[in-house]
């Protein structure tokens, strides 16, 4: 078990509402990542965190903004959610480059 | 840009079966390998890792060398068992100019394998 906690686990919101999803980590992991799993695409990358307040955008970035107050939380937010974004969401930390990454066990978000 | 490839899924095998699983890869420099493994209803875990052209990793009876010649890192397997069904998942880290990857994956697409007795 690598220390992530990912809350909701499941959600089921309706389009145009706003949603934050939560990553805990106990690991005191430098890095943390935000993934979107999707048939027929893998995982892709949202938007990463490489220290507190430091994050990047990823490959599929849009619609989409994160925050990082603390080492530990690592927070998700759909402004507006739309149905492109339903989907399973993952988190993962990792000490630094070069070392495993770590995921946590997943969020599914439907959005009605 | 970076991208991975794997082989279309599904994969069905009988118990005792041999396994492979093809994986491709474009990138920028020299990158780091990976395969990781997804159990139903949970996250993925790294199944195994290459950092540079022959290497060879391997976990669980599982394997998978590095081949900068033919940009593959194949997955292979000589005995899988029903426990190894799974969706599998090949991936790439690059270093960007300055010398950091941040750890950024590149994933392909998965490949669902289902292992029968």
């Amino acid at each position: 078990d690598a220390g992530i906690t990912q809350s909701p686990r499941h959600k089921v919101t309706e389009t145009g509402t706003p949603v934050t999803l939560r990553c805990h980590q106990t690991e005191n992991h430098r890095y943390m990542y935000w993934y979107r799993q999707d048939p027929g695409h893998g995982l892709r990358l949202i938007h990463y965190s490489y220290g507190v307040k430091d994050t990047d955008k990823g490959e599929v970035s849009d619609g989409y903004s994160v925050s990082r107050s603390k080492t530990e939380d690592f927070l998700l937010t759909l402004e507006s959610a739309t149905s492109s974004q339903t989907s399973v969401y993952f988190c993962a930390i990792s000490r630094g480059a070069g070392n495993t990454i770590y995921f946590g066990e997943g969020s599914w978000l439907t959005v009605v | 840009g970076n991208s991975v490839t794997q082989m279309e899924g599904p994969v069905t095998l009988s118990e005792e079966a041999f396994l492979t699983i093809n994986c491709t890869y474009t990138a920028t420099g020299y990158p780091s390998l990976f395969w990781y493994v997804q159990y139903p209803g949970e996250g993925l875990q790294l199944l195994l890792k290459a950092t540079k052209a022959d290497d060879k990793g391997s976990n669980k009876g599982f394997e998978a060398t590095y081949r900068k010649e033919t940009t593959s890192f194949h997955l292979e397997k000589g005995s899988v068992q029903v426990s190894d069904s799974a969706v599998y998942f090949c991936a790439l880290s690059t270093s960007n100019a300055g010398g950091t990857s941040y750890g950024k994956l590149t994933f392909g697409q998965g490949t669902i394998l289902t292992v029968h007795p």
